[in-house]
């Protein structure tokens, strides 16, 4: 059953604390995306990227956050310092891009951030 | 005007009826719709996605596309207490790649 997974579900920190979020897409998709959701601002796209290439940040505050893929199996979101704004669920989704084909994006389970 | 806007909720419906979801989207340009539904605490899922005008049914459910008024609708019959969840419309706007824009979505409760 293959699926993404994200590390860790849960992370309660204090402001100005680094955070790292990790996400491990489905084998064999090509694309990942990051997305952070909020009661106030709903499901934003953060940064995406496709063969491990960054394709867009523009969602993503630069000051303070980054976004990497070291290899195929890993994506990482970095946030430093950490405030309490950013408090929200962080969600990895992967997809596979086909030429000429729209991919579907699956979800995984998220990052539930609190910043005290 | 937002981007892809889902207005009137939330919507409560009793079992068995056809729940009616609207959305409306700005980029008369754009290509790709799409509609997730996301159970509270947990992520959400594609149930369905539509590129051309008209009615795509599966199951229960069925994705109508209207690109002159821009508009799309999801219509869930015989509506069960588990769908009971927050739908969210997306679109990928013209020339954005893969990019889904989303909209706030809306809570639906089917009454058993």
């Amino acid at each position: 059953d293959a699926r993404v997974t994200q590390t860790p579900r849960h992370k309660v920190t204090e402001m100005g604390q680094e955070v790292t979020m990790r996400c491990q897409p489905i084998l064999g998709h090509n694309t990942v995306f990051w997305y952070r959701q909020t009661m106030m601002q709903g499901l934003e796209l953060l940064a995406y990227f496709r063969n491990r290439a960054p394709l867009d940040d523009s969602g993503m505050p630069k000051d303070r956050f980054s976004a990497e893929m070291p290899d195929a199996t890993l994506a990482t979101l970095k946030i430093q310092p950490s405030e309490p704004r950013d408090s929200a669920v962080y969600f990895c989704a992967s997809g596979l891009a086909l030429q000429g084909g729209q991919e579907t994006q699956y979800f995984g389970p998220g990052t539930r951030l609190l910043v005290l | 005007q937002k981007e892809v806007e889902q207005n009137s909720g939330p919507l409560s419906v009793p079992e068995g009826a056809i729940a009616s979801l609207n959305c409306t989207y700005s980029d008369r340009g754009s290509q790709s719709f799409f509609w997730y539904r996301q159970y509270s605490g947990k992520s959400p899922e594609l149930i369905m996605f539509i590129y051309s005008n008209g009615d795509k049914e599966d199951g229960r459910f069925t994705a109508q596309l209207n690109k002159a008024s821009q508009y799309v609708s999801l219509l869930i019959r015989d509506s069960q207490p588990s769908d009971s969840a927050t739908y969210l419309c997306a679109v990928i706007r013209a020339g954005a790649n893969s990019k889904l824009t989303f909209g706030k979505g809306i809570t639906l409760s089917v009454r058993p």
